[in-house]
């Protein structure tokens, strides 16, 4: 079974404090996604990753960056959080032929700022 | 970028009903329409989805119909039962299908009675 794997469920930061969220992914699939998913807003795309150390700017990438330097981990990075950053964050992989495969979620971790 | 507009947001019906959830989109070039579920604590998981030259596609109880000309999706559940309940989310590939990014809706949350 594909397995995609975040740090934490559940997290408490205070504001201003840099915030590290790891995914994992154990099927050697090229592309991996960050979303935050707030009530009534769905998923929103933060950033996208299509090859090692490479990066793609989502819908909504501002207060965020991330970073993969491996394969199988994509890490986002809120560099000084904020109380508006409160929320459920997910993460996703996917392998070719792009754009016609199965985004695998992992259970997303609630990233509470105050 | 792709908008995908879903409809409605909130659905209840009694067991043993059906259901239907209508997503629209605005890129013609989208060309892979995929489902997802997400159950409580939990992230998204595909549930069905659809090519661009098929008109209809069914597994079991959940079909989806396509209209290409309109721009148009639904989701369609038949004998709905309470485990059906959950936030089901629409998405459509846009031109970023090369690199693997879905355009999302901004989900259904179906309750199903008994």
């Amino acid at each position: 079974d594909v397995k995609v794997t975040q740090s934490s469920r559940y997290l408490v930061k205070r504001t201003g404090e840099k915030v590290f969220l790891e995914c994992v992914q154990d099927m050697d699939h090229e592309n991996m996604f960050w979303y935050r998913q707030d009530p009534g807003l769905g998923l929103r795309l933060i950033y996208f990753s299509y090859d090692v150390k490479m990066k793609e700017k989502g819908d909504i990438p501002e207060g965020y960056s991330v970073s993969r330097e491996k394969k199988e981990r994509f890490s986002l990075i809120l560099e000084s959080a904020s109380t508006n950053q409160t929320s459920m964050y997910l993460c996703a992989s996917s392998s070719p032929p792009s754009g016609k495969s199965e985004q695998y979620f992992g259970p997303g971790t609630r990233l509470t700022v105050t | 970028g792709e908008n995908v507009e879903q409809h409605p947001s909130t659905l209840s019906v009694q067991e043993g009903d059906s259901a239907v959830i209508k997503c629209t989109y605005s890129d013609s070039a989208s060309n892979y329409f995929p489902w997802y579920k997400q159950e409580l604590g939990k992230g998204p998981q595909l549930i069905i989805d659809i090519r661009s030259n098929v008109g209809e596609k069914k597994d079991q109880r959940i079909a989806v119909t396509l209209n290409k000309t309109a721009k148009h999706f639904s989701l369609h559940i038949t004998e709905t039962q309470p485990e059906d309940s959950a936030v089901y989310f629409c998405a459509a590939t846009g031109r970023g299908s090369t690199l693997g990014r879905l355009y999302f809706g901004r989900g259904t949350q179906l309750t199903v009675w008994p």
